[in-house]
């Protein structure tokens, strides 16, 4: 079936960057997905990318794509405390299944 | 703006009780899910419904039944509660699904219901 991985920790220095990689089954999808989960909080959508493309950039954000190694990552430059969260990547399954499967979550922890 | 709202934020339950974890979302949105989190699983898919009126497995639907009540509401039952069903609910909605054919969707998420089974 339809897979997401992730791996779970991530520690990093404040002002340094951070990459989470993230590696996926389903090639069909045309759209990827990362979301941020806060402590005590539900999850919000941090950006996306099409699956025409090889790299997004937005602000402090960079996500690549590697379709052909179904490799997708995302880049936080100059990660600051406030980016300390759980970060999820997310594929569509199955195309017109209607379902978003998710990764088990990297948790970034952003140390002074 | 509320959003996605779910009700309790927390329980607790003996094993073999039931209840009945509420959502409810105010963006007008077709389709909504419910999904568990249990550390270092992840987000799992319990049901979801594309639109009011029809409701669909995940991938970790035993033990649980869901309604669509209207398309506002979605609630999660569980009829006998087991140990092994202790984890984080929560709910979401979009305005479409997220298949092929469809734009980027996004998924907005509830806070969660923190459920222990003792």
């Amino acid at each position: 079936g339809e897979d997401v991985e992730q791996s779970l920790f991530l520690s990093v220095r404040e002002g340094d960057s951070s990459v989470i990689n993230c590696t996926y089954t389903d090639s069909s999808s045309t759209y990827l997905y990362w979301y941020k989960q806060e402590p005590g909080a539900g999850l919000q959508l941090l950006t996306y990318i099409f699956s025409n493309m090889d790299m997004k950039q937005d602000q402090r954000l960079t996500v690549l794509l590697n379709k052909k190694d179904k490799h997708l990552s995302l880049r936080i430059a100059d990660t600051q405390t406030g980016d300390s969260a759980i970060y999820f990547c997310a594929d569509p399954s199955g195309g017109g299944y209607n379902k978003l499967i998710f990764g088990a979550g990297t948790r970034l922890a952003v140390h002074p | 703006n509320a959003g996605v709202t779910q009700t309790p934020k927390f329980q607790v339950l003996k094993t073999g009780q039931s209840m009945t974890l509420q959502c409810a979302q105010d963006m007008n949105h077709n389709s909504m899910y419910w999904y568990r989190q249990d550390p270092g699983m992840g987000l799992r898919l319990i049901y979801y419904s594309a639109s009011e009126g029809t409701t669909d497995k995940g991938e970790v639907p035993n033990g649980y039944n869901v309604s669509r009540l209207n398309k506002r509401e979605f609630s999660l039952r569980l009829e006998s509660a087991a140990p092994s069903q202790t984890s984080v609910y929560f709910c979401a909605s979009s305005e479409a699904g997220f298949g092929r054919a469809t734009p980027a969707t996004e998924a907005f998420f509830g806070q969660g219901t923190r459920l222990t089974v003792v």
